[in-house]
């Protein structure tokens, strides 16, 4: 089945840009789709179908997708965005149709 | 506006079966895309997709719990239930359900999730 990794931990400095990335073996050809999730709450889309932003969302919340990593960019990054983050494909070869990465936990410092 | 919200049991026993309903509004499953899927989160852990069904009642199972589950619609109650057997420790999780983005492949809105704990 798909595999997606993500690094556990991202730290950035207030106002500076972080970079969360996503690999798998040729992600570039699939859809990325990425979630937030604050501590007891559900996850929110900040980005699908790898760029596109859903309303409401800052942005400063961007996606790219290539080869064999996809990035979340957040620029001008903010306490508030302080959470974990997903990247989730669908794999359409296999019978695991939706994959989540492991989440990687943004730290603003 | 989308809303979803799952309920159930807060507490199951091993070996039993467990059943939560998602109950849903601004938008029909009978509506061509349309798609509700389920996914738990266990404590500390990341996301895992659990099931996913559609407007014309394709379903879709996570094929590491297939054996044990089943999803079904009730259309004039808004409704998605889901059923999964021989509950175990490991299945201890918040459960979400989730409408799936129409002609996209991700979420784009969640219910508030509910904990399941599996203890004797």
């Amino acid at each position: 089945s798909y595999v997606l990794t993500q690094p556990p931990s991202v730290s950035v400095a207030p106002g500076q840009t972080a970079s969360i990335t996503c690999g798998g073996n040729n992600i570039g050809s699939k859809s990325v789709h990425w979630y937030e999730q604050k501590p007891g709450q559900a996850p929110v889309q900040v980005v699908y179908d790898d760029n596109a932003r859903p309303s409401g969302i800052p942005e400063r919340f961007s996606g790219s997708n290539s080869g064999n990593t996809a990035t979340l960019t957040i620029s001008r990054v903010e306490a508030g965005d302080e959470a974990v983050y997903y990247c989730q494909v669908w794999d359409g070869s296999s019978d695991l149709a939706v994959v989540f990465g492991g989440g990687t936990k943004l730290t603003v410092l | 506006q989308i809303t979803l919200k799952e309920s159930g049991p807060a507490l199951v026993k091993p070996t039993q079966t467990l059943t939560l309903t998602c109950t849903f509004s601004g938008f029909s499953l009978s509506t061509s895309a349309v798609g509700v899927g389920w996914i738990r989160q266990p404590p500390g852990k990341a996301l895992e997709w659990v099931t996913l069904i559609y407007w014309n009642d394709d379903k879709r199972y996570n094929p590491s719990l297939k054996n044990r589950l089943t999803i079904t619609k009730d259309t004039s109650k808004n409704q998605v239930v889901l059923t999964m057997t021989d509950m175990a420790p490991v299945d201890t999780a918040t459960y979400f359900c989730a409408h799936k983005r129409v002609y996209s492949s991700s979420f784009d809105y969640w219910g508030q999730g509910t904990l399941v704990t599996v203890s004797s």
